[in-house]
């Protein structure tokens, strides 16, 4: 079945502790991005990427990084996490661009305190 | 730059009744217009989009959008709701590899 696996869908951690969400498709997409969610603002792009080894900031990079070493992969890092960063994540994927229909995964709800 | 506006957060209707969800978007170059529709508790799936040609676009369940250019608008429109409607809309554009969101309208369809 083709789709967008998030792991962790659920996390709560502390301020200041690293963590990594993982994204991974089985499509053999090259566009993969990364969105957080929050009431009231919709999506925003925190990060995308057109292929391997090629990434671009979005809209609110601040904070997060990312790594595409493989194709199908494409982990969220949170280095030093603050409160602000609790949201709900999306990562999505496309054939090669972001005006061609994206899959999006399942989400992953992080809580910082 | 690009930057999508939605122009209701809610919208209350009743099944069978009509609806019309508001965009407008701005953009100082060609542009490709979505709808995506988030189900409670699912992520997003893409609802219809305009890429080019015709400006009325229709997607397989009931609902339609059209793409005005002078107005820069891209609204969402269906003739008659079911319950199952019941959903977060957001419309989207996408600029060169980048692709930006609205805010949402929530579509709460009672009986």
């Amino acid at each position: 079945e083709a789709q967008v696996t998030q792991n962790p869908r659920y996390l709560i951690t502390v301020t200041g502790k690293k963590l990594t969400v993982t994204c991974s498709q089985n499509m053999n997409h090259e566009y993969m991005s990364w969105y957080r969610q929050d009431p009231g603002l919709g999506l925003r792009q925190i990060y995308y990427s057109m292929n391997v080894e090629v990434t671009d900031k979005g809209d609110v990079p601040e904070g997060y990084k990312v790594s595409r070493k493989e194709k199908r992969n494409f982990p969220l890092i949170l280095e030093s996490p603050s409160p602000n960063q609790t949201s709900l994540y999306f990562c999505a994927s496309s054939p090669r661009r972001a005006r061609e229909t994206q899959y999006f995964g399942p989400g992953t709800r992080l809580l910082v305190l | 730059a690009q930057s999508v506006t939605q122009l209701d957060s809610q919208v209350p209707v009743f099944e069978e009744a009509p609806v019309e969800l508001r965009c407008n978007y701005s953009s100082s170059v060609s542009v490709y217009l979505f709808w995506y529709v988030q189900y409670p508790n699912q992520g997003l799936q893409l609802l219809l989009k305009y890429l080019s040609g015709s400006t009325l676009v229709e997607s397989i369940n009931g609902f339609e959008a059209e793409f005005n250019k002078s107005q820069t608008s891209f609204h969402l429109r269906k003739p008659s709701v079911h319950i199952s409607d019941t959903a977060e809309y957001f419309c989207a554009v996408s600029e060169g590899y980048k692709l930006s969101f609205g805010a949402g309208t929530t579509v709460t369809v009672r009986a």
